[in-house]
C-alpha cells in the first residue's frame, strides 16, 4: 500500500525557515516525481514545487523561488521541503503528493498524497 | 501560466440527481494533462480523473469526465451522500501546475 506521511510543520515567526519531511513506503520511491502542494486555510489547493525521480530536475511557484528547496534522498525514500524568509501568506496545510505514474513531476496526475502538515507563519 | 476556471463555485443539488462541474482553461490543454480531484474537510485529495476522462483506481462509474483545448466537464451521474465535496480540477502539461479554485457540492 502506498503510504505518504507528512512532518515536520509548526508555527514560526515571520522570517523564519521550516523544513518539512515526507516519509514514502509501498512503492519503488525513485521511479516517481513528486510535488509538494498547499492549501491556506479555507482557500483552495495550490501546487508549490515538483522535483522529478532523481533529483536533478525541479520547478516552483514564483511567490516561493529563491526561498523554497525541494529535495529528495532516494535512500532514505524521503522528499523535503526547505522553507525559509517565510511570509504570513505561507501560512497553509502542506500536502505531499506522487505522480500518478512516471519520473517527472508534471508526467501526469497526483494520484497518492500524504495526509497534510500545518505551517503557521505568525509573530 | 494557465489560469482554471471553474463553475459554478457552488452547486445544490439532492442525492439522486446529476451533477455537473465546469473547468474552463485560459490556453489549450492537451487531454493528457487534465485531472479532477475530490477534497473532504480533513482529508487528503482524492484523485477521480485524469487523462480528462480516465477514471482512477476505485473510482465508481457514476463519476465520468470530458472534454478538450480549453473546455472540461466532470459529471456525477447519480450523486450519492458521500459524493458531497470540493472537487479540483488540474492541469499539468504546462508549468507552472495549476488547480481552479474549486466547485463546492453542497446538499440541497
Amino acid at each position: 500500500e502506498v503510504q505518504l506521511v507528512d512532518s515536520g510543520g509548526g508555527v514560526v515567526r515571520p522570517g523564519g525557515s521550516l523544513r518539512l519531511s515526507c516519509a514514502a513506503s509501498g512503492f519503488t520511491f525513485d521511479d516517481y516525481g513528486m510535488s509538494w502542494v498547499r492549501q491556506v486555510p479555507g482557500k483552495g489547493l495550490e501546487w508549490v514545487s515538483g522535483i522529478n525521480w532523481n533529483g536533478g530536475s525541479t520547478d516552483y511557484i514564483d511567490s516561493v523561488k529563491g526561498r523554497f528547496t525541494i529535495s529528495r534522498d532516494n535512500a532514505k525514500n524521503s522528499l523535503y521541503l526547505q522553507m525559509n524568509s517565510l511570509r504570513a501568506e505561507d501560512t497553509a496545510l502542506y500536502y505531499c503528493a506522487r505522480v500518478d505514474t512516471g519520473y517527472n513531476w508534471n508526467d501526469g496526475a497526483l494520484g497518492y498524497w500524504g495526509q497534510g502538515t500545518l505551517v503557521t507563519v505568525s509573530s | 501560466e494557465i489560469v482554471l476556471t471553474q463553475s459554478p463555485g457552488t452547486l445544490s443539488l439532492s442525492p439522486g440527481e446529476r451533477a455537473t462541474l465546469s473547468c474552463r482553461a485560459s490556453q489549450s490543454v492537451s487531454s493528457t494533462y487534465l485531472a479532477w480531484y475530490q477534497h473532504k474537510p480533513g482529508q487528503a485529495p482524492r484523485l477521480l480523473i485524469y487523462g480528462t476522462s480516465n477514471r482512477a483506481t476505485g473510482i465508481p462509474d457514476r463519476f465520468s469526465g470530458s472534454g478538450s483545448g480549453t473546455d472540461f466537464t466532470l459529471t456525477i451521474s447519480r450523486l450519492e451522500s458521500e459524493d458531497f465535496a470540493v472537487y479540483y480540477c488540474q492541469q499539468c502539461g504546462s508549468s507552472p501546475i495549476t488547480f481552479g479554485q474549486g466547485t463546492r457540492l453542497e446538499i440541497k
